[in-house]
């Protein structure tokens, strides 16, 4: 079973730019997850999709943050414009319904981002 | 607010000694409790929760609601064992399941 995937790995970018990130969860997984990975942190959930309606944002800066799942696949992550605090390793994660219910989560690699 | 602390940044033991990941939490409601795992070059995955009382990989993990405490145990530590391990919690109601607060995280090292 292919495994949730991310692209790209590796970003850097300036302050001020723009930066998108890709995730595609494992097939028939109807929940997915972006996590924001600060170094030294733990794993902070930013947003949660149920198919392509949002459960939770609450911790999403709306002002340079926007996520969206059109089609309840695949799903984009956008931040614009960048600050040097978004440097940060941004998780992927999907469930099913009863896995999420367990609190299995499936994490893709992760894609790293640098803002100078 | 929902809180996971490890207080440990860093664990060192070695191999066939006994290992303790401590963990924390604060919570008003009924939490579920977790430990995850991510091993060097490998995705961040479930060890184990709470709820299945199962031993996984020689480690084991009990909820002491009385002391908020989720620590991880294993009685022989192998070098294997060596990674980063996180402790996580999730509202057991609600809408948000799969919400999982987690702590800073604790890297465990076995020498030889």
């Amino acid at each position: 079973e292919a495994g949730v995937a991310q692209s790209p790995r590796y970003k850097i970018i300036e302050k001020r730019q723009s930066v998108a990130f890709w995730c595609n969860p494992i097939s028939g997984h109807a929940t997915l997850y972006w996590y924001q990975q600060i170094l030294g942190q733990g794993p902070k959930l930013l947003i949660q999709f149920q198919n392509n309606g949002v459960v939770d944002d609450s911790q999403l800066p709306k002002d340079r943050f926007s996520a969206e799942r059109l089609k309840g696949v695949d799903s984009t992550l956008k931040i614009q414009p960048a600050k040097l605090e978004d440097s940060a390793v941004y998780l992927c994660a999907s469930s099913s319904r009863a896995e999420g219910l367990t609190g299995e989560l499936f994490f893709g690699e992760g894609s790293r981002l640098t803002v100078l | 607010a929902q809180r996971v602390t490890q207080p440990e940044k860093l664990l060192s033991v070695f191999k066939g000694a006994p290992v303790e990941l401590k963990c924390n939490y604060s919570y008003s409601g009924s939490p579920e409790l977790f430990w995850y795992v991510q091993y060097s070059r490998q995705r961040l995955q479930l060890l184990l929760r709470h709820i299945s009382r199962e031993s996984i990989k020689g480690f084991t993990a009990d909820l002491n609601k009385g002391e908020t405490s989720f620590h991880l145990k294993k009685p022989f530590a192998q070098e294997e064992d060596s990674a980063m391990y996180y402790c996580a919690l999730m509202n057991a109601g609600g809408t948000s399941y799969g919400k999982l607060t987690f702590g800073q995280g604790t890297i465990l090292t076995v020498h030889p």
